[in-house]
């Protein structure tokens, strides 16, 4: 069985500032990783995934994740915080990619103050 | 393109009644998945449909919850009776057959069961 923890429930940040939203997984097999983001009245949308080719995985919108097997993490950065990145975010673990379930954190509100 | 379509986009029904939930997938996409959120909770696997078979309906919660995808195209998700605890955010997502492909996410159906 695999699970997702992504620890606290909202972070704030500056607009300009660094974003670390954290991800750590557990999972039996080698592992598929995602992250989503849900903005205000919009789906789910795929920000970058992991399927282990490179372990520095890069996304839209200037997001990265890097995959740290010893860790057991799949933290999500992006160097400078927009107004626009204002949202929830959730990462999610399967096993066998995105054609079987996905196993969802609880999910991280991101704030971003001017 | 279309994206995946569901609707309602919100339900509120009392508790015993009946409640029938709808998603079409991206044109093409032999892949369905139906996923819940309860508030404040993970969201939560509830099955997958390759076109008009079960693949995996291991995260129904129970026999009051029926799903359908005849002709392998639109699905429902029928709930009957409902109940205060079926309340959360409803998702639907689709994907095409093959390894590591993206599932894209409705918008979801909000259902409040009082």
């Amino acid at each position: 069985a695999q699970s997702v923890t992504q620890l606290g429930s909202h972070v704030s940040v500056s607009e300009g500032a660094l974003v670390l939203l954290r991800c750590n997984y557990s999972s039996s097999v080698p592992p598929y990783l995602f992250w989503y983001v849900q903005y205000p009245n919009q789906g789910l949308q795929l920000l970058l995934k992991y399927t282990s080719a490179a372990t520095l995985v890069k996304g839209i919108n200037g997001f990265e994740a890097e995959f740290k097997k010893s860790e057991t993490s799949f933290h999500l950065t992006k160097p400078s915080a927009h107004m626009s990145d204002a949202a929830e975010y959730f990462c999610a673990v399967s096993l066998t990619g995105a054609n079987s379930k996905l196993t969802f954190g609880k999910g991280i509100t991101l704030s971003v103050r001017p | 393109e279309a994206g995946v379509t569901q609707f309602p986009s919100h339900s509120v029904i009392e508790k015993g009644q009946t409640v029938t939930l709808r998603c079409d997938p991206i044109s093409g996409h032999d892949n369905l998945y139906w996923y819940r959120r309860v508030m404040g909770k993970e969201i939560k696997f509830l099955l997958h449909f390759v076109k008009e078979s079960k693949q995996d309906e291991s995260g129904m919660p129970n026999n009051r919850f029926l799903a359908e995808r005849t002709g392998g195209t639109y699905s429902t998700l029928k709930v009957q009776p409902a109940e205060l605890e079926d309340s959360g955010v409803y998702f639907c997502a689709s994907s095409l057959g093959t390894l590591n492909t993206e599932a894209f996410f409705g918008q979801g159906t909000r259902l409040t069961v009082v």
